[in-house]
């Protein structure tokens, strides 16, 4: 699986968009783009992935660039409860597709 | 929804000690994962089954740890014997098979070994 980059953290102000950046600058047509977050002494939760298109669902938005090198999770109204360390993951489409997870970028949100 | 059990959640063992962990699945989920997470790091894979076949276990430290999947359900993972090195979270996920599916974690257990 292709691998990710991502910054180490980033804060963002209550009530303003958390733009959360990912390269996957080696990723392959057949590899999707995940993304999972982890708050504190909690199991990774997902929050959303695609192919090609951007992809929008409740919690949040994710945008591929055209030549998906890169993509940018947006989540549009940041909260405190959104504190946590976000996981960008290129995972290749298939029965025995691993799900393998790099560092993450911690998040803070601040009042 | 029911969503995926763990147990214990937490556990102290002394080194040398054998321990166990327990994992159910969402019912239907033919996908199974362990993984170890250490404090401040990511989840890192230790095995990967599909129904009651491993897949994957290149990251599982085989002269202690193992794990199995009977009928394809239930989980269990056994560390014998523990290092203190194994003191870290370990979370159970399981999904749908296929790169497009969306994998569902519990609560992990958290082991301190002393």
């Amino acid at each position: 699986d292709a691998k990710t980059t991502q910054p180490p953290s980033m804060d963002c102000a209550e009530g303003r968009a958390a733009n959360l950046p990912c390269n996957h600058s080696t990723i392959s047509g057949n590899e999707y783009v995940y993304w999972y977050r982890q708050i504190h002494s909690q199991g990774p939760q997902y929050i959303i992935h695609g192919l090609k298109n951007n992809e929008t669902n409740e919690m949040a938005s994710l945008i591929i660039t055209e030549d998906r090198k890169s993509s940018t999770l947006i989540l549009p109204h940041a909260t405190l409860r959104d504190t946590a360390v976000y996981y960008c993951i290129v995972r290749v489409a298939g029965a025995n597709s691993k799900l393998t997870f790099g560092k993450g970028i911690t998040l803070s949100v601040r009042p | 929804e029911a969503g995926v059990a763990q147990s214990p959640r937490y556990k102290i063992i002394e080194k040398r000690q054998s321990v166990a962990f327990w994992c159910n699945p969402i019912s239907g989920h033919a996908t199974l994962y362990w993984y170890q997470q250490i404090l401040g790091q990511g989840p890192k894979l230790l095995i990967q089954f599909q129904n009651n076949g491993v897949v994957d276990d290149s990251q599982l430290p085989k002269d202690r740890f193992s794990a199995e999947r009977l009928k394809g359900v239930d989980s269990t993972l056994k560390i014998q014997p523990a290092k203190l090195e194994d003191s870290a979270v370990y979370l159970c996920a399981s999904s749908f098979p296929g790169g497009s599916t969306e994998a569902f974690f519990g609560q992990g257990t958290r082991l301190t070994v002393v």
